[in-house]
């Protein structure tokens, strides 16, 4: 398995503009979680699914973050408008089962200029 | 609120040498509690994790957990140059994993 893919791997948007970040959990894996890491905060949860239902979307940070997982291979983060306090690496991991191993993509780095 | 706390550091230590990193966690109820490395750039890859009180041995790493004292730590026999990274702890409640905000190890030759 190619493991988890996200796409883009770098964007850089201006302020105001909307942003979409997207994911591709490993195959067969009914978890899916998005993370946002800075260095001020660390790696912090912004939500997560469970067979493509959101279960917990306590960390997302305002009404302009909003997730989606239409299907068990695709989910998307969607930041709309987009602020320079977003700048971070957002990562999206999947793990098979509840408590098991997550498997982290490589990241997305925004800047919002 | 569920925290997790590490040493940001850096922690430096000669090739050859003992790595030692630290965590405390505050909720009594974390079921497992996991060590992943993450090198400059690159996303988070799971070392070690450990559920019982006492000692796991993986290779060169051993994860030690002590409920009691809310308190797990990762040491790292015979440290090597590649080692040199950040060290996440976290710690797990049901389905979710709440990470600290790491300790910078540096090793030198």
């Amino acid at each position: 398995d190619a493991g988890v893919i996200q796409s883009p791997r770098h964007e850089v948007t201006e302020m105001g503009q909307e942003v979409t970040l997207r994911c591709k959990p490993i195959s067969g894996h009914d978890y899916l979680f998005w993370y946002r890491q800075t260095m001020m905060r660390g790696l912090e949860l912004l939500i997560y699914f469970n067979n493509n239902v959101p279960i917990d979307d306590s960390g997302m940070p305002e009404d302009r973050f909003s997730a989606k997982m239409p299907n068990a291979s695709f989910s998307t983060l969607k930041i709309q408008p987009s602020e320079p306090r977003d700048s971070a690496v957002y990562f999206c991991a999947s793990t098979p089962h509840q408590g098991g191993e997550q498997y982290f993509g490589p990241g997305t780095r925004l800047t919002v200029t | 609120q569920k925290e997790v706390e590490q040493n940001s550091g850096p922690l430096s230590v000669p090739e050859g040498a003992i790595a030692s990193l630290n965590c405390t966690y505050s909720d009594r109820g974390s079921q497992s509690f996991f060590w992943y490395r993450q090198y400059s750039g690159k996303s988070p890859e799971l070392i070690m994790f450990i559920y019982s009180n006492g000692d796991k041995e993986d290779g060169r790493f051993t994860a030690q957990l002590n409920k009691a004292s809310q308190y797990v730590s990762l040491l790292i026999r015979d440290s090597q140059p590649s080692d040199s990274a950040t060290y996440l702890c976290a710690v797990r409640t049901y389905s979710t994993l709440t990470f600290g905000k790491g300790t910078m190890l540096l090793v030198s030759p």
